[in-house]
């Protein structure tokens, strides 16, 4: 069965500096990996996407996570962080084995960015 | 807008009283699924559907239905609520294939007492 794990529960930087948020994954199958964005009373925004294309993926908002196979990880950077940055982001699994309809969420790592 | 709706943001409800919560996209997404998002567990997939009147369970599918008559619309239905039902839920869709991701909707945070 798959599986997410975000290694940190709450995350927090100074602004300007960088963001790291980590994520493993465990999957049978070829995964498809997504980092969502969760500001405080909004829904969820889509960041990012891996679907077995680069291995380096680029997102919204100066965001981006590299996946390796190796370490099954799939962690999300960015350079500087900004205040608005601030929000809890979700790691995501789904594969081919269980159907694209089935997300398998992280338990969420909230960001806390200072000034 | 490309959007997914729901209805209503916020519902205070006492056990034992049916209620819906709807959910409408305007996309044309096949895939439609209901999440609920609890503090330190993320979230968890109620039910899901693949298409008008293709419907199953997620993971935590006990003490809900849902039905999908129409491709648009996906409601959510507690037929008697209780207490740990208590939750911020979700709606999302798809087009179904998985490199476009889902889109959510804004939530409902549901309180039952």
């Amino acid at each position: 069965a798959q599986s997410v794990t975000q290694l940190d529960s709450h995350v927090s930087v100074s602004e300007g500096t960088p963001v790291l948020l980590r994520c493993n994954y465990s999957s049978s199958y070829s995964p498809s990996l997504f980092w969502y964005v969760q500001h405080p009373n909004k829904g969820l925004q889509l960041l990012l996407k891996y679907t077995s294309a680069a291995t380096l993926v680029k997102g919204i908002n100066g965001f981006e996570a590299e996946f390796k196979k190796s370490e099954t990880s799939f962690h999300l950077t960015k350079p500087s962080a900004h205040m608005s940055d601030a929000a809890e982001y979700f790691c995501v699994v789904s594969d081919q084995k269980t159907g694209f309809q089935k997300l398998v969420f992280g338990t969420g790592t909230r960001l806390l960015v200072s000034p | 807008e490309a959007q997914v709706t729901q209805n209503p943001r916020y519902l205070i409800t006492v056990t034992g009283k049916k209620l819906t919560v709807t959910c409408s996209q305007n996309m044309n997404h096949e895939y439609m699924s209901w999440y609920r998002q609890d503090p330190g567990l993320g979230l968890r997939q109620i039910y899901y559907s693949m298409n008008v009147e293709v419907t199953d369970k997620g993971d935590v599918p006990e003490g809900y239905k849902v039905s999908r008559k129409e491709k648009r619309n996906f409601p959510l239905i507690l037929e008697s609520p209780s207490p740990n039902q208590t939750s911020l839920y979700f709606c999302a869709s798809s087009p179904g294939q998985n490199i476009y991701g889902y889109t959510f909707g804004s939530g409902t945070r549901l309180t039952v007492v």
